[in-house]
């Protein structure tokens, strides 16, 4: 099984709403991320975590809240966003960090998020 | 702050010719160099990747190259099909604490039949 899923596939959310985004793999790695992709623009990192820690936070408005509560799962917690912030959500998977070898990642599908 | 710059953002080509796309990278700290395509609704799909000990990689019709003293890596694809029409990204990854990975621009493909 080499798939990473995603839900909601889409989301339409006004700006005083709480929402999450669910990401979840089945491949055994410990490593997962958040990217955000605007539309004709590349994916930006948003969170990286290894063994379930944080390790990298791309400076994102705390707005975004991730949340990693086991090995296979990913949440990203929305709260008060901004039109600005709809987008694809992109969440991707790797085997974590090993004697300074990378590994390769893979994405999901992506939730497309559109703030009202 | 680490930056990934990749040409061209557009390439149009004949069915069964070839496309070559350009990157270059900013972070000496990078040592991996996937290639990711990405068709509409679509998350990105990994189809290529080289490390930074590999001067050269080959898989079927794609091929990578990376000169890491100039900092630079591209993606060949011979005997185009229009099904190879897409989004390419190029991106580098470096590791800080985690896998940072930085994505080029992309270039739009199409392939005419």
């Amino acid at each position: 099984d080499t798939e990473v899923t995603q839900t909601p596939k889409h989301l339409v959310m006004g700006m005083t709403n709480k929402k999450s985004l669910k990401c979840e793999q089945h491949m055994g790695h410990r490593a997962m991320y958040w990217y955000k992709q605007k539309a004709k623009k590349p994916p930006e990192l948003m969170f990286v975590y290894s063994y379930e820690k944080l390790s990298i936070n791309e400076s994102v408005p705390s707005r975004f809240s991730p949340e990693c509560p086991n090995s296979s799962l990913l949440n990203l917690h929305l709260h008060a966003l901004q039109p600005e912030d709809s987008a694809l959500y992109l969440c991707a998977s790797s085997l974590p960090p090993d004697r300074g070898i990378t590994y390769e990642q893979y994405f999901g599908p992506g939730t497309r998020l559109t703030v009202t | 702050g680490e930056n990934v710059e990749q040409h061209p953002s557009t390439l149009s080509v004949q069915e069964g010719d070839s496309a070559v796309i350009k990157c270059t990278y900013s972070d000496s700290a990078s040592n991996y160099f996937p290639w990711y395509k990405q068709e509409l609704g679509k998350g990105p799909q990994l189809i290529i990747d080289i490390r930074s000990n590999v001067g050269e990689k080959k898989d079927q019709r794609i091929a990578v190259t990376l000169n890491k003293t100039a900092k630079h890596f591209s993606l060949h694809i011979t005997e185009t099909q229009p099904e190879d029409s897409a989004v390419y990204f190029c991106a580098a990854t470096a590791f800080w604490g985690g896998f940072k990975t930085i994505f080029g621009a992309g270039t739009r493909l199409f392939v005419k039949a």
